[in-house]
């Protein structure tokens, strides 16, 4: 199956800092979303990007998927943001969503 | 409904006991999935259901573990003979097509097997 690889694992900021993460996966994909999991452990819908860029306030990502791989932006960092960012494939005949490890970030007041 | 709603948000039970745990998916979706989240790590798929029927299965882990969706709608996910190692976060998606349709999440049903 397709292999979903997030870096950084962990990251920490300052409140106010920007920030990207980095997704690459194995193979051409036909869906691929970005969740935010709150401490609660709600997995919240950030983006649904198989490809092109899309920007919603102070969070944007883009998907090369020729290269295979996506990035999420986060200006302005707020404490409200820490948790596990995951992004999550689909590929082929699979219909099921392949999920990375996630970046666990921590934004400090 | 608004959202995908799971019950019960939590369960406790012993170890060997049955456990049955509901989803109610987003109303007009067709495609409904179910994940297994441990600890520190990525959710895992275990099942989808195109209307009543299980299009894949292949992510059970074993047959103690079974899932139906009898009228399209509701699904609930049963775990026979539960065991400790069965301990984690289900969660439960839908979507409105199943082919490249975006997955909405609910909150989550946390297990705990003593």
């Amino acid at each position: 199956g397709i292999q979903v690889e997030q870096s950084p694992p962990d990251l920490i900021l300052q409140e106010g800092a920007n920030s990207t993460l980095r997704c690459n996966f194995s193979d051409s994909v036909n869906n691929l979303q970005w969740f935010h999991q709150n401490p609660w452990g709600q997995l919240i819908n950030l983006f649904y990007i198989p490809s092109g860029t899309k920007q919603n306030g102070r969070l944007s990502a883009t998907t090369v998927a020729t290269e295979r791989y996506s990035l999420l932006y986060i200006s302005s960092s707020q404490t409200t943001d820490s948790g596990v960012y995951f992004c999550a494939v689909s590929s082929g005949s699979a219909r099921q969503l392949t999920f990375g490890s996630g970046t666990q970030l921590t934004v400090l007041p | 409904g608004a959202g995908v709603s799971q019950t019960p948000s939590n369960k406790v039970t012993e170890k060997g006991k049955y456990v049955e745990l509901r989803c109610d998916p987003i109303s007009g979706h067709t495609a409904l999935y179910w994940y297994r989240q441990s600890l520190g790590q990525g959710p895992e798929f275990l099942i989808y259901f195109q209307g009543t029927g299980a299009a894949d299965d292949s992510g059970l882990p074993n047959d103690r573990f079974f899932a139906v969706r009898p009228e399209g709608s509701v699904s609930t996910l049963k775990i026979q003979r539960t065991e400790r190692g069965d301990s984690a976060v289900y969660l439960c998606a839908s979507s409105r097509t199943l082919v490249g349709g975006e997955l909405f999440f609910g909150e989550g049903s946390r297990l705990t097997v003593l």
